[in-house]
């Protein structure tokens, strides 16, 4: 059974670099996609962008400016990174696997989440 | 983007009786390969989201049949036949068709 956990600094300051890893551990990050959502109390749910495990990457058009996610098959891991951070940015950033297929054809969406990773921005 | 919109935002009700929760888009969330990409996720208190609903009415593996997801084109709906304690929590319906996804604003189930 697929098991995902966020790690990265919960207090980035302002201007600076927010950068987040979500390791996989029961299974392998390839043929997958892997997306990056946060949440925070004035925006609900964000779905910021998702990487696949060869290093394609789709992002949310209102963070692409300063977003760049990555995979490493290696170490079995993805990673986020959100430059210039302001309070804005300041929320819940959960890891998940973007989808797969079932035998029968579904596509099954966010079934697999990581616990979450409270990211503070101040100075 | 897809804007999704979730009613109502908050819902009372009593253990054993119904609730049911309206999801709109504001374009059809039918894909060319004729398939519709709505999913319904339920986030209980201090936890992840958890996927109830693929597709529009196909329960994920282990979600109780109390749960069924209905719809079409833009308009969708999640009803919980019986609720029970533990389904309290936040329910959210979300559109994969389009980058990026979106999410509705969340309906807050409360007993």
């Amino acid at each position: 059974q697929i098991h995902l956990q966020e790690s990265g600094p919960g207090l980035v300051k302002p201007s600076e670099t927010l950068s987040l890893t979500c390791a996989v551990s029961g299974g392998s990050i390839n043929n997958y996609w892997w997306t990056w959502m946060r949440q925070s109390a004035g925006k609900g749910l964000e779905w910021i962008g998702r990487v696949y495990a060869t290093g394609v990457t789709e992002y949310n058009p209102s963070l692409k400016s300063r977003l760049t996610l990555s995979a490493d098959t290696s170490k079995n891991n993805f990673s986020l990174k959100l430059s210039s951070v302001t309070a804005a940015d300041t929320a819940v950033y959960f890891c998940a696997r973007d989808h797969y297929f079932e035998n029968n054809g579904i596509r099954v969406a966010f079934d697999v989440w990581g616990q979450g990773a409270m990211v503070t921005v101040s100075s | 983007d897809i804007v999704m919109t979730q009613s109502p935002l908050s819902l009372s009700v009593t253990p054993g009786q119904p609730a049911s929760i309206s999801c709109k888009s504001s374009q059809s969330l039918v894909h060319t390969n004729g398939k519709t990409y709505l999913y319904w996720y339920l986030q209980k208190s201090g936890q992840a989201p958890q996927l109830l609903i693929n597709e529009v009415s196909n329960r994920f593996s282990g979600v109780p049949d109390r749960f069924s997801g209905s719809g079409s084109g833009t308009d969708f709906t999640l009803k919980i036949s019986q609720v029970e304690a533990e389904d309290v929590g936040v329910f959210y319906c979300v559109q994969t068709l389009q980058t990026p996804r979106t999410f509705g604003q969340g309906t807050k189930v409360e007993i």
